[in-house]
């Protein structure tokens, strides 16, 4: 099966920092990814699919990219109501496996 | 608006048996995949299983393939995990999921509504 690893496992940004979180494949999923947000005590939200395709609601200041094997999530400008954990999900075929997740908490 | 509630948690000795079960609402239910998602606590995510929209394809991850059963009766929008030979390691709490994609066959490809969740302890 194929394996989904984020990285880093956790950071702190300061309010307005550019943050990027990346996910890595063991192997090519092509596009087949979903980017999730879940806050604390909430269920998790959709972000992103296709890998760079943002869900309808979701501010701008999100975004994907990649393809193959190497995604990466970025928030452009990191506000305080962004802190979570974020997970990334292949869906190119089952198992729908996801990352470990990556802790986001302000500086 | 769509609804998704869970039911059928609870406390479960090792080896035993748990149905649970996902009321669905505010939506085609027989248009869409669904998935459980479960959540152990303090741990990330882990999906575990998945069925398309007809209930004719069915998907499981390996932890749990041969132990749990998922199915829906769309004439009562309903999503089941029937859950046997239970382990202290399947302890989590189980979400229901919508995939974000319409189509009666269509494969899952992530879920943009999320339930509240059921809790599952399996202990002795």
């Amino acid at each position: 099966d194929i394996q989904m690893t984020q990285s880093p496992s956790s950071l702190s940004a300061s309010v307005g920092d550019r943050v990027t979180i990346t996910c890595r494949a063991s192997q090519g999923i092509s596009n087949y990814l979903a980017w999730y947000q879940q806050k604390p005590g909430k269920v998790p939200k959709l972000l992103i699919y296709g890998a760079s395709t943002l869900q309808s609601g979701v501010p701008s200041r999100f975004s994907g990219s990649g393809s193959g094997t190497d995604f990466t999530l970025t928030i452009s400008s990191l506000q305080p109501e962004d802190v979570a954990t974020y997970y990334c999900q292949k869906y190119n075929s089952a198992p729908l496996t996801f990352g470990g997740g990556t802790k986001v908490e302000i500086k | 608006e769509v609804q998704l509630v869970e039911s059928g948690g609870g406390l479960v000795q090792p080896g035993g048996s748990l149905r649970l079960s996902c009321a669905a609402s505010g939506f085609t239910f027989s248009s869409y995949a669904m998935s459980w998602v479960r959540q152990a606590p303090g741990k990330g995510l882990e999906w575990v299983s998945a069925i398309s929209g007809s209930g004719g394809s069915t998907y499981y991850a390996d932890s749990v393939k041969g132990r749990f059963t998922i199915s829906r009766d769309n004439s009562k929008n309903t999503l089941y995990l029937q859950m046997n030979s239970l382990r202290a390691e399947d302890t989590a709490v189980y979400y229901c999921a919508k995939d974000r994609r319409e189509g009666v066959v269509a494969a899952p490809t992530g879920s943009d509504y999320w339930g509240q969740g059921t809790l599952v302890t399996v202990s002795s």
